[in-house]
């Protein structure tokens, strides 16, 4: 079985950094694309960038292109978000998931953040 | 990047009548050498991650109940929700993977009862 598991949710200040996980299991993590996408309160979902296990390869969106860094550990089967300088805009559910056939065949269960003085 | 713009932001439907939502692509998402649309709609309820329930434009996933149905090809889909139940009110969205690694999603449509 397909598992995708994040970390808990964060409390953080403005201009404090951030990494969120998302440790995989029940597939082989390096062969399938695993992205990340935002969702803002009460918005809809938004890509924010991809990774391949595999090679690392790493695709942003322009909207958060420079602004976050994502990485993965094969070894753990897992992979990162991270910010190094938070803001309040930065508030959001995250969800990882994986692509597949079906566009992205599973979800993590997501991981709120939140940013504030 | 492949535009998704979904219509209408919103709809209300008695229980039991149908809903309809629209999807249209900047651009084809019809993979030509699969013969596939690479389009899938997903249904999202507050607190939850999205669930898929139709891929490849029209291909119900695996659980999904039949009243759910998906149609189009090229630039234009959509979700059709018949006999409407209160278990259906949640955001759905489209989303297409022609372009993966470049994922774009609409912008949802949200389903209430009327």
């Amino acid at each position: 079985e397909v598992q995708l598991v994040q970390s808990g949710a964060e409390v953080k200040k403005p201009g404090e950094s951030l990494r969120i996980s998302c440790k995989a299991s029940g597939y082989r993590f390096s062969s399938y694309w695993i992205g990340w996408v935002r969702q803002m309160p009460g918005k809809g979902l938004e890509w924010m960038g991809i990774i391949y296990p595999g090679d690392s390869d790493t695709k942003y969106s322009p909207s958060f292109q420079g602004q976050v860094t994502i990485s993965a550990d094969k070894s753990t089967s897992t992979a990162y978000l991270r910010w190094s300088s938070l803001t309040a805009s930065d508030t959001a559910m995250y969800f990882c998931a994986v692509a597949g056939s079906k566009g992205v065949d599973y979800w993590g269960q997501g991981t709120r953040v939140t940013v504030s003085s | 990047d492949i535009v998704m713009t979904q219509s209408p932001d919103s709809l209300a439907v008695s229980l039991g009548e149908r809903a309809t939502i629209n999807c249209k692509s900047s651009q084809s998402i019809l993979h030509s050498s699969s013969n596939k649309n690479l389009l899938s709609w997903f249904q999202q309820k507050p607190g939850q991650p999205p669930r898929v329930l139709i891929y490849w434009a029209s291909t119900r996933e695996s659980g999904v109940p039949d009243r759910f149905s998906g149609s189009g090809s090229g630039t234009d889909f959509t979700l059709t929700i018949n006999n409407l139940q209160a278990e259906d009110v949640a955001v759905y969205y489209c989303h297409q993977y022609y372009s993966t690694p470049r994922w774009t999603f609409g912008q949802g449509t949200k389903v209430e009862i009327k």
